[in-house]
This record gives C-alpha cells, structure tokens and sequence, in this order.
C-alpha cells in the first residue's frame, strides 16, 4: 500500500551544497513528476517525465537536475543548493492522461 | 494570464453547512481535465473529483460534487454537509489537451469549517 514514497523527509543544506530528492512508486504507472509548493504559490512543476526514457523540464527547472532510473524511480537533484530553493518538494505519479496523479508525502528542504 | 484562478484565499463555513469554492480557468484546447485536490494541516496532496471537457454530466464523489459550467469556464468544488475534517487547503488544477502530461494548478483556498 506505499504509493508514492519521497525520502528524505526533511533535510538542511547549506548554500552550495548539493543534494538528491528520491522518488519512487509502487503502482507502475508511466508519468512522474516533481513539484515544488511555496507559500502562497500554489504547486509548480519543476520536471517530469513522460514515460521511462523522458524527462522535460516544467514551469521552475533552474537550478534542478533530473532522472529517471527506471519505470519506478525518478529523482531530482540539486547541484548547488540556494536560499531560494527552499521550499516543501513533491513526487507524483500518474497512469494515463485522465487519472488523477497520485502524490508522495513531500519532502521539506530548508537551506541557510 | 493565470491559467487557474482562486480567487479565495479562505472560506469559512459552518459544520454540516454546504460551501463552494471557486476555480476559474483559462485555455484554448478543446480537450482538458480539471482536478481538484484537498491538503490537510499534514500535507499530504489528497486527489477528490475529476471533471473531463467532454462530460456531459457534473462529477460527483460522496459529498463532493464539481459544478461545471464550460461556457464561463469555471469549475466549483461543492462540499456538502461540511465536517470538521473537511479543513484544509484546497487545489484546483487543470490538464491542457496541448500538454497531456501536466497540471497547472491555482494557488489555493484555505477552507475553515467552524463548529
């Protein structure tokens, strides 16, 4: 029953270091994604990825790297953290065009 | 533009009370999908009710229903007899028939349900 599991949590970088969010899901559907929420801003889309094989990059890509190792797994890094990064990060999986995307718990990143 | 618009940043409604939040939205596809989510004070990102361009009927899920009305573009979330637990921040999104892999979302409304 997992669905969508992001670890870490929670973490703290410092500026400049780096860092990698991971993702995966249990329910093989094709398309993940990865969002950002910050106060007041709704979600944005930083990344996703169609299908196995895919990415393309979303409304917010600066500063964000990502992969998709496989069908399940699908993780965003950050080469060089900054201030502006911080925020509450989430995965999401989907099966096809008209289902809804599952979410993942987030994962709130703060860097000082 | 806004491709999603709530204009309410926080409702207050009365338990057992039925309250509506606003989602307007903005496309030139004929093909697209609304959404709406719920997030609890936890976080977690809660799918509730899903509205295709091309249903002819208003999607309804337990007390949730979705009033849909195309020619103004707007897509309302429906709560009836609110709970305590119907608390939370709600997301309108939308899936543009010209990028079928992504959600646009709205920024939010914040629903309170008093006692």
């Amino acid at each position: 029953n997992a669905g969508v599991t992001q670890t870490p949590k929670f973490q703290v970088l410092k500026t400049g270091q780096s860092m990698t969010l991971q993702c995966a899901q249990d329910m093989n559907h094709n398309s993940m994604y990865w969002y950002r929420q910050d106060p007041g801003m709704g979600l944005r889309l930083i990344y996703y990825s169609a299908s196995e094989g895919t990415t393309d990059k979303g409304e917010v890509p600066n500063g964000y790297n990502v992969s998709r190792l496989n069908k399940r797994e699908f993780s965003l890094r950050l080469e060089s953290a900054a201030p502006s990064q911080t925020s509450v990060y989430f995965c999401a999986s989907r099966r096809q065009t008209n289902q809804p995307q599952h979410f993942g718990d987030g994962t709130r990143l703060s860097i000082l | 533009a806004q491709k999603i618009t709530q204009t309410q940043p926080g409702m207050f409604v009365q338990e057992k009370e039925a309250v509506t939040l606003d989602c307007t939205y903005d496309t030139s596809d004929q093909s697209y999908g609304l959404f709406w989510y719920k997030q609890p004070s936890s976080g977690e990102m809660i799918f509730l009710i899903y509205q295709g361009s091309y249903d002819e009927q208003n999607a309804t899920e337990g007390r949730y229903s979705l009033n849909f009305q195309k020619a103004r573009k707007s897509a309302n979330l429906v709560i009836s007899a609110s709970q305590l637990g119907d608390s939370a921040m709600y997301f309108c999104a939308m899936r543009e028939g010209g990028s079928n892999y992504k959600l646009t979302f709205g920024k939010g409304t914040l629903l309170t349900v008093n006692p």
